[in-house]
C-alpha cells in the first residue's frame, strides 16, 4: 500500500487559493488519488478523485503529473468553513483498506 | 438513504459494558468498512464487507471486537468488555462495489466514551 507524506499545517487566509501537495512515491498502476475533508465532530467527506492529470469539479481541482508521484489538491477563495483536516490518500478498493495519515491542518483565518 | 447513518452518534459506556454500534450504508451499496478513529489520528482500518460476508478483519484489535452484516444491508460492530482505551470514534463507510476508481462514502461517526 502506497504511503503518502502531506504537510501536517497550513495557514490561509480568506479569499486565497490554498494548495496542499501530497507525495506518494510508491504509487501503484491500479491506485487511485482520493482527498477528503473532515471537519471536527464529523464523518470524513469525499472531495475529488483522480487518476492522472487534472480532475475538476465544483469545490476543488485536483493535479497529478505525469509520474504520478504526487498530488496537488487545490482550493479556489478559501473560506473559513474551509477550515479543516484534509487526508490524501492513495490505493484502490481492491485493497479493501486505506491506508489514513495524519492529514493536513488548514486553518483559514480572516 | 442518502447518506451512510450510524447510530448511537454517542455513547458513554463503563468498563466491562458491551456496546452495539450500528451502521446503515447507502442503498445499494456492496462495500461496507468500518474504521477506528482516535483523536488527533486519521481513521485506521477495523474491517471489511462485501455483502454479507466478511472478508477482511485483520484491522480489528482484539478479539472482543466483532462485526457483522447478516443479511448485506445494515452492519453492527460490537465491542465486548469495553476498556478505556476503546474510547474512539467509530466510522463506518461503504462504497457501490469493488469497482475501480469506485468512491468509499463515510458516516458521521459513533464517538464511544468508555469511563
Amino acid at each position: 500500500l502506497a504511503k503518502t507524506t502531506q504537510p501536517i499545517s497550513m495557514d490561509s487566509y480568506e479569499g486565497q487559493e490554498v494548495n496542499i501537495t501530497c507525495s506518494h512515491n510508491n504509487i501503484a498502476t491500479n491506485d487511485y488519488i482520493t482527498w477528503y475533508q473532515q471537519f471536527p465532530s464529523q464523518g470524513p467527506r469525499f472531495i475529488i478523485q483522480g487518476y492522472k492529470t487534472k480532475v475538476t469539479n465544483e469545490v476543488a481541482s485536483l493535479f497529478i503529473p505525469a509520474d504520478r508521484k504526487s498530488s496537488t489538491l487545490s482550493l479556489p477563495r478559501v473560506s473559513l468553513s474551509d477550515t479543516a483536516v484534509y487526508y490524501c490518500l492513495v490505493g484502490d478498493v481492491y485493497n479493501r483498506k486505506l491506508i489514513w495519515g495524519l492529514g493536513t491542518s488548514l486553518a483559514v483565518n480572516p | 438513504g442518502a447518506g451512510v447513518s450510524q447510530s448511537p452518534r454517542y455513547k458513554v459506556a463503563k468498563r466491562g459494558q458491551d456496546v452495539a454500534l450500528r451502521c446503515d450504508p447507502i442503498s445499494g451499496h456492496v462495500s461496507l468498512f468500518w474504521y477506528q478513529q482516535a483523536l488527533g489520528q486519521g481513521p485506521e482500518f477495523l474491517t471489511y464487507f462485501q455483502n454479507e460476508a466478511q472478508l477482511d478483519k485483520s484491522g480489528l484489535p482484539s478479539d472482543r471486537f466483532f462485526a457483522e452484516r447478516p443479511e448485506g444491508s445494515v452492519s453492527t460492530l460490537k465491542i465486548q468488555r469495553t476498556q478505556q482505551e476503546d474510547s474512539a470514534v467509530y466510522l463506518c463507510a461503504s462504497s457501490l462495489a469493488l469497482q475501480f476508481g469506485n468512491t468509499i462514502y463515510f458516516g458521521e461517526g459513533s464517538w464511544l466514551t468508555v469511563v
